[in-house]
């Protein structure tokens, strides 16, 4: 158990539709950060939060938008859903950011139909 | 630009026989290189670091700035070695990830 909370753990959702994931990082930990992995794209870097503030933006569509809240917890909301956006999203934490390891949560299964 | 690449996506061993997983990556600054590991979809756990230099599960990984490499290797594979193996690179805050390599190790 790394300590990272995902939730929800599977969501099946139909095209058009708009989800939220949420992420509790590990005790300590100020940054998190997420990834959508997929069969055909592999692991791709989303977004990165530190301590409340957008650190670094990666692939992430504009459909999709990230926020992390005071008490550091993350969510990932995802809206116009299309059937290729049905992968595995992680979330991970750090405690800072720089030369701390990462730790990922087990992920959140979205299946778009 | 930061680029990790795995040109392997499949490596196929007998139980016994060495491993290694080819890391090659693209980076301006100094590097700093992880191995990660997934079974079976699950979450990925930190296999080693090259700053750590510290031999996992029996695998080992070693930093070639001359070569922009980082492979991995364990001298003798185990089924339990079976996984998906992600090699990262730290480029800022986030890590970039390759796109794997499928080790599957049969007796």
């Amino acid at each position: 158990d790394s300590g990272v909370t995902q939730t929800p753990k599977h969501l099946i959702t139909a095209t058009g539709q708009r989800v939220t994931l949420r992420c509790s990082p590990r005790s300590g930990d100020l940054s998190v950060y997420w990834y959508q992995q997929s069969l055909d794209q592999g692991l791709q870097f989303l977004i990165h939060y530190y301590n409340g503030e957008e650190r670094a933006k990666g692939n992430i569509l504009e459909r999709f938008s990230a926020q992390q809240f005071p008490d550091l917890h993350s969510e990932l909301n995802l809206s116009s859903l299309e059937l290729g956006d049905s992968a595995l999203y992680f979330c991970a934490s750090s405690v800072t950011g720089y030369g701390n390891t990462i730790y990922f949560g087990e992920g959140s299964w979205l299946t778009v139909v | 630009a930061q680029r990790v690449t795995q040109p392997e996506k499949l490596l196929s061993v007998f139980k016994g026989a060495p491993v290694e997983l080819k890391c090659n990556y693209s980076y301006s600054g100094s590097p700093e290189l992880f191995w990660y590991v997934q079974y079976s979809r699950q979450r990925l756990q930190l296999l080693l670091r090259h700053i750590s230099r510290e031999s996992i599960k029996g695998f080992t990984a070693d930093l070639n700035k001359g070569e922009t490499s980082f492979h991995l290797k364990k001298p003798f594979a185990q089924e339990e070695d079976s996984a998906m193996y992600y090699c990262a690179l730290q480029a800022g805050t986030a890590l970039i990830f390759g796109k794997g390599t499928t080790l599957s190790v049969s007796s």
